[in-house]
């Protein structure tokens, strides 16, 4: 079956500009999350979604951030005015939360900001 | 608040055993996970213990103690392909079941 895919897997864009990510889960998975890795560093959590909850936006690290999921589908992460230290990787992942704890992760979108 | 804590890097040779540890301190507590990262990969799941004790699978196992906060990862018959980063995560209870990584620990595997 499809695992969770991620959109564009690279993306170039000058500092200044807007840039938009997309991440589609596993088909009937609740909980969805976005996570940012620089380079040699581990995991930063960004925002989880699960369900019909508020989403835990407690990650995000400035306004510039933000984050919309539709029902239980696709997601999109969306940096206005890039800065350099935006470059990493975007890593989404998603789990079914009630019964299966395991985060099936994505491919990742690498973004460079130049 | 929250805080997970494991080595940065670690080196262990071919065919040995090594132990990574995890230490944490979070908000309610649901389970603790570990995860494998190649390098240029995403991560891919390895193990979640929730309760104390050592679960036992192939030739990693993981261990967790609750009261202790206190988890490891221990590798047997070291392979050049456990090259990569082994990352400790836990899920707190707390807050919807989020779950929040550690740094990671890259292990080097030497011939």
């Amino acid at each position: 079956g499809a695992g969770v895919s991620q959109s564009p897997s690279n993306k170039v864009t000058e500092k200044g500009k807007d840039v938009e990510l997309r991440c589609d889960p596993i088909s009937g998975h609740t909980a969805l999350y976005w996570y940012r890795q620089r380079l040699g560093q581990g995991l930063e959590f960004l925002i989880y979604f699960q369900g019909n909850s508020a989403p835990d936006k407690s990650g995000l690290p400035s306004d510039r951030f933000s984050a919309e999921r539709t029902g239980e589908s696709v997601s999109t992460l969306t940096i206005q005015r890039t800065q350099q230290e935006d470059s990493a990787v975007y890593l989404c992942a998603s789990s079914l939360a009630e019964t299966d704890y395991e985060q099936y992760f994505g491919p990742g979108t690498r973004l460079t900001v130049t | 608040g929250q805080n997970i804590d494991q080595p940065t890097e670690m080196t262990a040779t071919e065919g040995a055993i090594v132990q990574i540890n995890c230490t944490y301190q979070t908000s309610g507590f649901n389970g603790l996970f570990w995860y494998q990262q190649h390098a240029g990969e995403a991560p891919t799941f390895l193990s979640y213990n929730v309760l104390d004790g050592l679960e036992e699978k192939g030739r990693f196992s993981s261990f967790l103690s609750r009261s202790k906060g206190y988890s490891y990862l221990l590798l047997k018959e070291l392979q050049m392909k456990d090259s990569a980063s082994y990352l400790c995560a836990v899920r707190e209870e707390n807050r919807d079941d989020k779950i929040i990584f550690g740094k990671g620990t890259r292990l080097h595997i030497l011939p």
